[in-house]
């Protein structure tokens, strides 16, 4: 099994400009969600979808950031315009969605793409 | 809304020595997971807690979950310094995941 597929796997931008990551889950897998991380911030959710629905945003900084997730092999996560701010690492997980009802799976995490916004 | 504190959030240590580390959470639940992460790398799936009382071990690492004190520990048997990373745990919401800051564990020759 190949994974959690993530590219680019590193992404240097200026800030104005529209940024597209991407994200195969595991085949099989019904839960995707994305991450950000930072020194000062740590691990946050942005946003998770179960079936391809999207179920929670609320993790979404702002308006600048829209995901996607067409079909249960391929997500996006776009941020346009991108900020300076928005510089972190920026991580996929898929998950069985086997657990149940109100419960969550174990995650597996993609490699992350590392995205610098000048 | 709930809050996942670990501690300590940096931890040196020397190899063969033992330490703990701890994370307790705010609202009832009964999965816990831990994660380690290498620099500049993923996360990687380590445990994960299912009930009140559950323990597991894999090598020099042991963790345990009591879900009435809300607390679960990871504990480290004789450190060697392979065991250099950042450790999370993570708290099942549920249905997503609520993680720790992380405790950046060096181990020292």
């Amino acid at each position: 099994d190949a994974g959690v597929i993530q590219s680019p796997r590193h992404e240097v931008t200026e800030m104005g400009q529209e940024v597209t990551l991407r994200c195969k889950p595991i085949s099989g897998h019904n839960s995707l969600f994305w991450y950000r991380q930072t020194m000062m911030r740590g691990l946050e959710l942005l946003i998770y979808f179960n079936n391809n629905v999207p179920i929670d945003d609320s993790g979404m900084p702002e308006d600048r950031f829209s995901a996607k997730m067409p079909n249960a092999s391929f997500s996006t996560l776009k941020i346009q315009p991108s900020e300076p701010r928005d510089s972190a690492v920026y991580f996929c997980a898929s998950s069985p969605g086997l657990a149940g009802e109100g419960s969550t799976d174990t995650q597996y995490f993609g490699p992350g793409t590392r995205l610098t916004v000048l | 809304e709930l809050k996942v504190e670990q501690n300590p959030l940096f931890l040196s240590m020397q190899e063969g020595k033992n330490y703990t580390i701890y994370c307790n959470y705010s609202t009832t639940s009964d999965r816990l997971y831990w994660y380690r992460q290498d620099p500049g790398k993923s996360l990687e799936s380590l445990f994960v807690l299912l009930s009140n009382g559950a323990v597991k071990q894999e090598g020099r690492l042991m963790a345990s979950l009591d879900t009435k004190a809300r607390l679960s520990t990871l504990h480290i048997t004789a450190a060697v310094h392979d065991l250099s990373a950042t450790y999370f745990c993570a708290v099942d919401m549920p249905e997503k995941l609520v993680f720790g800051k992380g405790t950046k564990l060096t181990v020292n020759p």
